[in-house]
């Protein structure tokens, strides 16, 4: 049975650095063609797709985020982290992590996700 | 706002079919980059719906189905039901990102 589950801070203040950890079983992130990305849905907006590792350790980020975001995995833990630096009230939003499988080379297994307000 | 642009929504009455847009452009859609498409709920996450541009995943009734042509996508639902009432949005990939992933607008269904 394969399950995600994100977890992190609920409320960062502005320019606080947020880290979000997901953590994954049923799969192995060393299986060839497997990756894992982190999607953000801000409310009342559309799902955003922020940045992606692969089972071989590449990583990619989306554009307009790239220079505030890290990701990385423990593949010993089973485990996909997250930060993003200089957090914005904007940022405010429901964050996922999700599994493509290299058999549908879509997201097909999705965390519960984790709400995260910026506020002071 | 997204280089996949969906209807922000769409309506039907039950037993009615509905069909959902993603128009995308030369750099992604067109580029010949599968399109999926996820159903979400409020309040949680979202669920593969189609993959692939036409494929359904297991345990997805065959009322949805997914095609692709030219720099557009698109979502149908046949015998609409009230438990249909989503959100719905289709992905694909963008070259000009280098291939780097979107998703569209979001398009909210209600049924009537």
């Amino acid at each position: 049975q394969v399950t995600l589950k994100e977890s992190g801070p609920a409320l960062v203040k502005p320019t606080q650095t947020l880290t979000l950890t997901c953590t994954f079983s049923g799969f192995s992130l060393s299986t060839s063609g497997m990756r894992v990305s982190w999607i953000r849905l801000p409310p009342g907006k559309a799902l955003e797709w922020l940045a992606r590792i692969d089972w071989d350790d590449d990583k990619f980020y989306s554009t307009s985020l790239k220079t505030r975001l890290t990701i990385s995995k423990d593949t010993s833990k089973s485990q996909v982290v997250l930060t993003m630096t200089n957090m914005d009230p904007v940022d405010t939003a429901t964050y996922y992590c999700a599994r493509r499988s290299p058999d549908e080379d879509a997201y097909d297994m999705w965390g519960q996700g984790t709400m995260v307000t910026v506020s002071s | 706002q997204s280089v996949l642009t969906q209807p922000p929504s769409v309506s039907g009455a039950p037993g009615q079919r509905v069909t959902i847009s993603c128009t995308g452009s030369s750099s992604n859609i067109g580029a010949g980059y599968d399109v999926h498409w996820y159903q979400q709920f409020p309040g949680t996450a979202p669920k593969l719906l189609i993959y692939g541009n036409s494929n359904r995943p297991s345990g997805v009734p065959d009322r949805f189905s997914g095609s692709k042509s030219g720099t557009s996508a698109s979502l149908a639902i046949t015998g609409l039901q009230a438990e249909d009432e989503a959100d719905y949005y289709c992905q694909s990939y963008d070259i000009r990102l280098s291939a780097l992933e979107v998703f569209g607008g979001g398009t909210k269904l209600t049924v009537l």
